[in-house]
């Protein structure tokens, strides 16, 4: 139980361009989707918090117009990176937050961007 | 906000041998302390957790012992195997936002 995924594990794109993540709760539902950024051997860094059904709380410094969350329902939120540039590569995870539960976050396997 | 210290950053150890990470936090209102195993290229896994409630959970080889007055929780793991290697978060979250700050890390890699 308590399994989330991610799609696409990896995506390659040109600097300009645009790309969604889909972050899934397969077998729970989710009130709260966190998204985070990690880039290589450092920490994960959460980017913001989202409710279904509500805007996206971004962190401090984080660009909301940039990247765009959209939380639809209970088992789906999405990352769109808009306008990619060579420094948003990284590794972007979701996590979940089982509906009803204490604080139990649940993480997916990652997205490794990569823009050109 | 709250902060989250981990050290070591990096820790060897001999196949069979103990491991323990140990983590600071800051914001005394934190009442959820869970520990998160990530593998090269993977997702953080959730490996144990422990609330503000108890001083210690034990499940098989891994352990977590929590100090509140300290303000400090610790990983142990015992008889460490080769797969036992790999990168280890704790993190800390506080009951208004749910939100977790974690530790920067450590390297754990067990010597066959």
């Amino acid at each position: 139980g308590a399994v989330v995924s991610q799609h696409p594990s990896w995506v390659i794109c040109k600097s300009g361009t645009s790309v969604k993540i889909e972050c899934r709760s397969l077998d729970f539902q989710a009130t709260t989707m966190f998204w985070y950024r990690q880039f290589p051997k450092q920490s994960l860094m959460l980017m913001a918090t989202s409710n279904e059904g509500s805007k996206a709380t971004y962190e401090q410094g984080v660009e909301k117009d940039k990247f765009l969350i959209n939380h639809a329902s209970l088992t789906l939120s999405t990352l769109t990176v808009t306008s990619a540039h060579p420094e948003d590569s990284s590794f972007y995870i979701c996590s979940a937050r089982v509906l009803g539960s204490y604080n139990e976050q649940f993480f997916g396997p990652g997205t490794r961007l990569t823009v050109l | 906000g709250e902060n989250v210290e981990q050290h070591p950053s990096t820790l060897s150890v001999q196949e069979g041998d103990s491991a323990v990470i140990k983590c600071t936090y800051s914001d005394s209102a934190s009442n959820y302390f869970p520990w998160y195993k990530q593998e090269l290229g993977k997702g953080p896994q959730l490996i144990i957790d422990i609330r503000s409630n108890v001083g210690e959970k034990k499940d098989q080889r891994i352990a977590v012992t929590l100090n509140k007055t300290a303000k400090h929780f610790s990983l142990h793991i015992t008889e460490t195997q080769p797969e036992d290697s790999a990168v280890y978060f704790c993190a800390a979250s506080t009951p208004n936002d749910y939100k977790l700050s974690f530790g920067a890390g450590t390297t754990v890699t067990v010597r066959a």
